[in-house]
């Protein structure tokens, strides 16, 4: 089956700063990718939806100039939590998908990124 | 907008029960709903992906039907084991554009 890869795995930072979070396939082109974010025995909310070589579309409620953005090729997105706060705080998780008339249409999700801003 | 439901939202049960997780959802318009297993602290397990067009889905132990009319789908999982204890996750694909979680059903098998 696809994979779906995501670096780093978990991350502490320091409050103010940036943190960037690497979302791959490793077997498949991607031209869609999604980012979730979860709290703690919540469930997992859509932020944003990228499209390779196009501007993010936002979930309402998710500020685009703090959680950047990137998908600047098939196989690759990046999230940066830009002047983190602890209120980031929170489990990231990303998925891709393959294009539309591709074999499987669903969505291939990673592992996660435990992001700890203190 | 959809929504989307489960219940329980706990579910602790000996092990050897056979048990239904529910999920139902408003909009009807859907492309495919799936179900995820999730351990603590980690990513999403695909369990099953039944297309709109579809009744139901098998893969061993689990059963996962669809009545897309009703907006109601059940996950049957037979002779429950201790690692199956998890948290269930059902979603929503309305037309290939994005999924909908539910707020899953965590469940604990016990020895």
């Amino acid at each position: 089956g696809a994979v779906v890869s995501q670096h780093p795995s978990w991350v502490i930072c320091k409050s103010g700063t940036s943190v960037k979070i690497e979302c791959r396939s490793l077997d498949f082109q991607a031209t869609t990718m999604f980012w979730y974010r979860q709290f703690p025995k919540q469930s997992l909310m859509l932020m944003a939806t990228s499209n390779e070589g196009s501007k993010a579309t936002y979930e309402q409620g998710v500020e685009k100039d703090k959680f950047l953005i990137n998908h600047a090729s098939l196989t690759l997105s990046t999230l940066t939590v830009t002047s983190a706060h602890p209120e980031d705080s929170s489990f990231y998780i990303c998925s891709a998908r393959e294009p539309r008339g591709a074999k499987s249409y669903e969505q291939y999700f990673g592992p996660g990124t435990r992001l700890t801003v203190t | 907008k959809q929504e989307v439901t489960q219940i329980p939202a706990a579910l602790s049960v000996p092990e050897g029960e056979n048990l239904v997780l529910n999920c139902s959802f408003t909009d009807s318009a859907i492309y495919n709903l799936q179900w995820f297993r999730q351990d603590p602290g980690k990513g999403l397990t695909s369990l099953l992906l039944i297309q709109s067009s579809q009744r139901e889905q098998t893969s061993g132990r689990l059963n996962a039907s669809l009545d897309k009319s009703s907006g109601r789908s059940t996950l049957y999982i037979a002779a429950s084991q201790p690692g199956d204890s998890a948290t269930y996750l059902c979603a929503v694909d309305n037309a290939g554009n994005m999924l909908t979680f539910g707020g899953g059903t965590r469940l604990m098998v016990k020895p």
